[in-house]
């Protein structure tokens, strides 16, 4: 069973460019979650998506950047016009189960996605 | 809001010691996870041990174990007998067991393993 799989897993952008960020989830899992790692910091959490639906994008930066994870295909991460501070680590990670009260539901990472911005 | 604080940004270890990386949270919650996670130079992150806060039991993994003090908040990681391969940056990480399930990171702690 594949694990979850980012791509590309390195993109360079100039600054004004467009980045998009690829994520498929393991089989069988249906949520999606975003996390942005800058540079000597912990993950944060971006957005968290189900098939077709954005759940909670609390995280998101209010401009420049969406997410989708439609009914076939891989979850995309997409900042418009790209500027330095962008430069991170974008994990994904994906879940199984629809999550219910004291029920455990792990996260499976991927391996990142390192977007620099020259 | 929920937080959660590494105050060691880095901890060294000689090789077959034990260390202790230590891990606070806050949260309203009664009922929630904490999960150590590992993350070495390739950035993959690999979960090494969680617990219910529910349980009382501090969960173990092989040489890995917590201590986890609830009502102080509190939850430390003790690797015993260090290897090399345990050198990486470990993060804390805090999740409610309704809601979005989104995982709030600690900033982490850089280990070092000593030959």
């Amino acid at each position: 069973n594949a694990g979850v799989m980012q791509n590309p897993r390195h993109l360079v952008r100039r600054r004004g460019q467009e980045a998009r960020l690829r994520c498929s989830p393991m089989k069988g899992h249906s949520h999606v979650y975003w996390y942005r790692q800058l540079p000597e910091e912990g993950l944060k959490f971006m957005v968290y998506l189900q098939k077709e639906n954005i759940i909670d994008e609390s995280g998101m930066p209010k401009e420049r950047f969406s997410a989708e994870f439609p009914k076939e295909g891989p979850s995309i991460l997409r900042i418009q016009q790209v500027v330095r501070g962008d430069s991170a680590a974008y994990f994904c990670a994906s879940s199984p189960f629809t999550p219910q009260y004291s029920s455990y539901n792990e996260q499976f990472f991927g391996p990142g996605t390192r977007l620099t911005v020259l | 809001a929920q937080t959660v604080t590494q105050s060691q940004p880095e901890m060294s270890v000689q090789e077959a010691e034990t260390v202790t990386l230590s891990c606070t949270y806050d949260t309203s919650e009664s009922d929630y996870y904490l999960f150590w996670y590992k993350q070495p130079p390739s950035r993959q992150m690999i979960l090494v041990i969680r617990q219910e806060a529910y349980k009382q039991q501090n969960a173990t993994e092989n040489r890995f174990s917590v201590n986890f003090q609830k009502a102080a908040k509190s939850f430390s990681l003790k690797i015993s007998d260090s290897q090399l391969g345990d050198a990486a940056m470990y993060f804390c990480a805090y999740r409610r067991t309704s809601g979005t399930y989104k995982y709030i990171f600690g900033t982490g702690t850089r280990l070092k393993v000593l030959a």
